[in-house]
């Protein structure tokens, strides 16, 4: 069964706005990482939050963790139409060995 | 510079026809994985590895086999190729510790 679900499917915002991409999933989890995955290329890491964690920031990424809602925010602040791309959190399992990816974010930043 | 490649970026072929999908490293990682990716869609982990002669199936149930002869590579085999594999295919790779993965570009396959 899929872990991770973000909402919402589809963001459309200004440049200059802040985007907010929420994700949630269903069993125990060590650590959430969230990716951007550019239109028909590979994906690459953005952030990675652990479970004891409450909030990661990385430049203009905010991510926040509540184990209690199995749920989990990425906040990207002053979007720039260069973060037009689709944001995909993804959950571990037990031993840290495979990911379980949510169906993805895809936010469109227009100038 | 430490990457991870794959090739052929894009690839159209016949029904039936025998194919691999190929995927390098130069970073080191002993982890490999092949995830199935439809358009607008998640990503499938269909196989990965642990390390070398290392393979396991993923959570996809896939007619695609894998080998691990090297650290560094980690091939992708269709023994007959059908339209229902028609997809984007990502390779990726870590080095253990919080499985942050590596992402190669993807090949994109057609089947006609």
């Amino acid at each position: 069964s899929q872990q991770g679900e973000e909402d919402p499917q589809a963001l459309s915002i200004q440049e200059g706005e802040n985007a907010t991409m929420n994700c949630s999933y269903k069993t125990s989890i060590n650590n959430l990482q969230w990716y951007r995955q550019n239109s028909g290329r590979g994906l690459v890491h953005l952030i990675l939050i652990r479970s004891n964690e409450r909030e990661k920031h990385s430049g203009r990424l905010r991510v926040t963790l509540d184990t209690s809602k199995k749920s989990s925010s990425l906040l990207i602040t002053a979007s720039r139409a260069a973060d037009t791309a689709s944001y995909f959190c993804a959950t571990d399992g037990e031993g840290y060995s495979t990911l379980t990816f949510g169906k993805g974010t895809m936010l469109l930043v227009s100038p | 510079e430490a990457d991870i490649y794959q090739t052929p970026r894009y690839l159209v072929i016949g029904t039936g026809k025998k194919i691999t999908l190929e995927c390098s490293q130069t970073m080191g990682h002993d982890k490999m994985y092949w995830y199935q990716q439809d358009p607008g869609m998640e990503l499938h982990l269909i196989h990965y590895s642990y390390g070398v002669n290392s393979t396991e199936k993923g959570d996809l149930s896939s007619e695609s086999t894998v080998s691990r002869i090297r650290t560094e590579h980690f091939p992708l085999t269709l023994e007959s190729a059908r339209p229902s594999h028609t997809s984007q295919y990502l390779c990726a790779s870590s080095d253990g510790g919080y499985n942050e993965q590596f992402f190669g570009p993807g090949t994109r396959l057609t089947v006609l």
